[in-house]
């Protein structure tokens, strides 16, 4: 079936450091990808997504990039911000189904 | 903007006794899901429906029922809460403009049973 894999949290940072969250996937077919971010006590709000191959998708300086050739969709930001201290999720979809599958999260602390 | 508005958001019970979380968004969208949450295992899907009276299965459905007779509601129930159950519940909804959809998700509801 299919699958998410994404790098063994926690992660710990300083302000302005870079940023990288592997993902990688397993599935048929050419499925969409999505990151998704929960901050303390909330609920999952989408982040960005690609839905084709080589697509990059991006907000609030974050991006990521859909590479079919590795199976890939690393999160990254060139400079965090203790606000983005949060829980960063992977997932993907699969043609018009609206069922997620996610990865296990990566829990990232932004210190001042 | 109400989007999806899950209740209640925080929720103890004994085992064995039964409950409903609620669910119900604004959005006019006609898929609708529940997830629950575990440290280290992501979101793994529960139940699904894709319009109102169609239901089905998603990952993890054993000890959830689920209904659909309203567009705008899909309350889980749980039958005879079990320690298994503790987790955090997430619904979610999307619309079917097809791939790479948007869903969308609901604050959660933390369910402790003791």
């Amino acid at each position: 079936g299919d699958s998410v894999t994404q790098m063994e949290g926690p992660v710990t940072l300083s302000e302005e450091a870079f940023l990288t969250i592997n993902c990688t996937y397993t599935a048929t077919g050419y499925p969409s990808l999505f990151w998704y971010v929960q901050y303390p006590g909330e609920g999952l709000q989408l982040l960005l997504k690609a839905t084709k191959a080589d697509d990059k998708g991006s907000n609030k300086g974050f991006e990521a990039t859909y590479r079919k050739e590795t199976t890939s969709f690393h999160l990254e930001k060139g400079s965090v911000q203790v606000s983005d201290s949060a829980v960063y999720f992977c997932a993907l979809s699969k043609g018009s189904a609206r069922q997620l599958t996610f990865g296990s999260g990566t829990q990232l602390t932004v210190l001042p | 903007n109400a989007g999806v508005t899950q209740t209640p958001k925080f929720q103890v019970l004994k085992t064995g006794q039964s409950m409903t979380l609620q669910c119900a968004q604004d959005m006019n969208h006609e898929y609708m899901s529940w997830y629950r949450q575990d440290p280290g295992m992501g979101l793994r899907l529960i139940h699904y429906s894709v319009g109102a009276g169609i239901t089905d299965q998603g990952e993890v459905p054993n000890g959830y029922n689920v209904s659909r007779s309203t567009t705008e509601d899909f309350p889980l129930r749980l039958l005879s809460a079990a320690p298994s159950q503790t987790s955090v519940y997430f619904c979610a909804s999307s619309d079917n403009r097809g791939s790479g959809n948007t869903i969308y998700f609901g604050e959660g509801s933390w369910l402790t049973v003791v």
